[in-house]
């Protein structure tokens, strides 16, 4: 149990629509990452937030944005999607921006695009 | 250009034997590394690190050893126990521009009872 949880756990849309997926940090979390794990892969980078900003960003096109709250809560908005889109999406959080501090995963959420 | 390559994608261990899980790296600038476990339907949970500066760590069943000359670590799990049958990831922090974890593409393992 990491204390990030994600929501919703499952999801299935169809190309070229929008989806929202959310992520819940650990308190006193500053610091969130979403990556994407596709099927027989490592999970990717796609792009961090520190104190609601975001602080880099993988090789994923402008479709994939985010947004990180003041309560520890933080957004992941795919648009256009694409049928490659279908992925475990996870967010995770640490503490603040330090190489040695360790992430904490949420489940993933499991997108199809159809 | 994968900076951090898992190149067995399973292995199989008998309860009690010793795994091994190895765990390759290109960029000499990485100076943390870690190993995550994923369970089906869970995210990756961490399960071990090692700083660049030591070339073994250990946390009871859990060994991790670095040679920084060969780039190479590897994940001994003695012994193995069924409930380790899982994805496991090395990955390495950068923190060149932004701070992200570089991961490996997994190793599954599946102990035999």
């Amino acid at each position: 149990e990491t204390g990030v949880t994600q929501s919703p756990t499952h999801l299935i849309k169809t190309r070229g629509q929008q989806v929202t997926l959310r992520c819940s940090s650990q308190s006193g979390h500053n610091t969130v990452s979403w990556y994407q794990q596709a099927l027989g892969q490592g999970p990717q980078f796609i792009f961090q937030y520190y104190r609601e900003e975001e602080n880099g960003r993988g090789n994923f096109p402008p479709r994939f944005s985010g947004l990180q709250f003041p309560n520890y809560s933080s957004e992941l908005n795919v648009n256009a999607l694409e049928l490659d889109d279908s992925a475990l999406y996870l967010c995770a959080s640490s503490e603040d921006l330090t190489s040695t501090d360790t992430q904490y995963f949420g489940p993933g959420t499991r997108l199809t695009v159809l | 250009d994968q900076q951090v390559k898992q190149n067995s994608p399973s292995l199989s261990v008998q309860e009690g034997r010793i795994s091994i899980l190895n765990c390759d790296y290109t960029n000499s600038m990485f100076d943390y590394f870690l190993w995550y476990k994923k369970y089906p339907a869970e995210g990756p949970t961490f399960l071990i690190s090692i700083s660049s500066i030591k070339d073994k760590n250990e946390d009871g069943r859990f060994t991790v050893f670095l040679n920084k000359s060969a780039k190479h670590l590897s994940l001994h799990i003695v012994p193995s126990q069924p409930g380790d049958s899982a994805v496991y990831f090395c990955a390495a922090p950068t923190t060149s521009g932004t701070y992200k974890y570089i991961f490996g593409t997994g190793t599954r393992l599946k102990v035999l009872a």
